[in-house]
């Protein structure tokens, strides 16, 4: 039973262009996401977080957005860059940093920047 | 300023064998958590460390698994008469108890595979 999903297991964007990333979850206990990004051969990177009390939050070229009444988040890179090309998690907790929960991840969107 | 290390990085064994994975977190990290991940999945959480208390383990997979984190410094995961399907990416997060963005920081992983 998935909690956290992303069905799109890969996009493709022309670089320079913006990149939406989409994540749906289940678990109305969560109040915290975090979208994290991976390379081969390394482990996640943290790349930004919003909490269940914002629908916003923006970092440079990264912006993302939470809808909770449709249990809905996006992810948003613009402009897209060839450096953005890897797979894409997102996650949530119930409590701030996992706690004893851990982080839930979905399966990841393998982001492909074309030049 | 280091991140999160993880030793071995690759680890091949024969079916029955016993593996044990350290991990070395961030210095004054006080949590420390361990995930799986498996082909074509996100990182799923296995256990849970506060200092040196481990605080949830009831996710670990079976009875084989067990970890440890002695003095609240580094961590080991250890799998007893591994099988094949416990071939997959062990990694390993560590967070502080206050994190601004709530945010876990991974080390590179230990790729284990069961001959």
């Amino acid at each position: 039973d998935q909690q956290v999903k992303q069905n799109s297991p890969s996009l493709s964007v022309q670089e320079g262009r913006i990149s939406i990333l989409n994540c749906d979850y289940t678990n109305s206990m969560f109040d915290y996401f975090l979208w994290y990004k991976k390379y081969p051969a390394e482990g996640p990177t943290f790349l930004i977080s919003i909490s269940s009390i914002k629908d916003k939050n923006e970092d440079g070229r990264f912006t993302v957005f939470l809808n909770k009444s449709a249990k809905h988040l996006s992810l948003h890179i613009v402009p897209s860059q060839p450096g953005d090309s890897a797979v894409y998690f997102c996650a949530a907790s119930q409590a701030r940093g996992g706690g004893a929960d851990g982080l839930t991840f979905g399966k990841g969107t393998h982001l492909i920047i074309q030049p | 300023d280091t991140g999160v290390s993880q030793n071995p990085r690759h680890k091949i064994t024969k079916r029955g064998q016993n593996v044990t994975f350290r991990c070395d977190p961030i210095s004054e990290h006080n949590r420390l958590y361990w995930y799986r991940q498996t082909l074509g999945q996100g990182p799923e959480f296995l256990t849970y460390f506060q200092n040196e208390a481990q605080l949830e383990k009831s996710r670990l997979l079976s009875d084989r698994f067990s970890a440890e984190r002695p003095k609240g410094s580094f961590s080991t995961l250890e799998i007893q008469r591994t099988e094949q399907g416990d071939s997959a990416m062990y990694l390993c997060a560590s967070s502080p108890l206050a994190g601004l963005d709530g945010e876990q920081f991974f080390g590179p992983g230990t790729r284990l595979t069961v001959l």
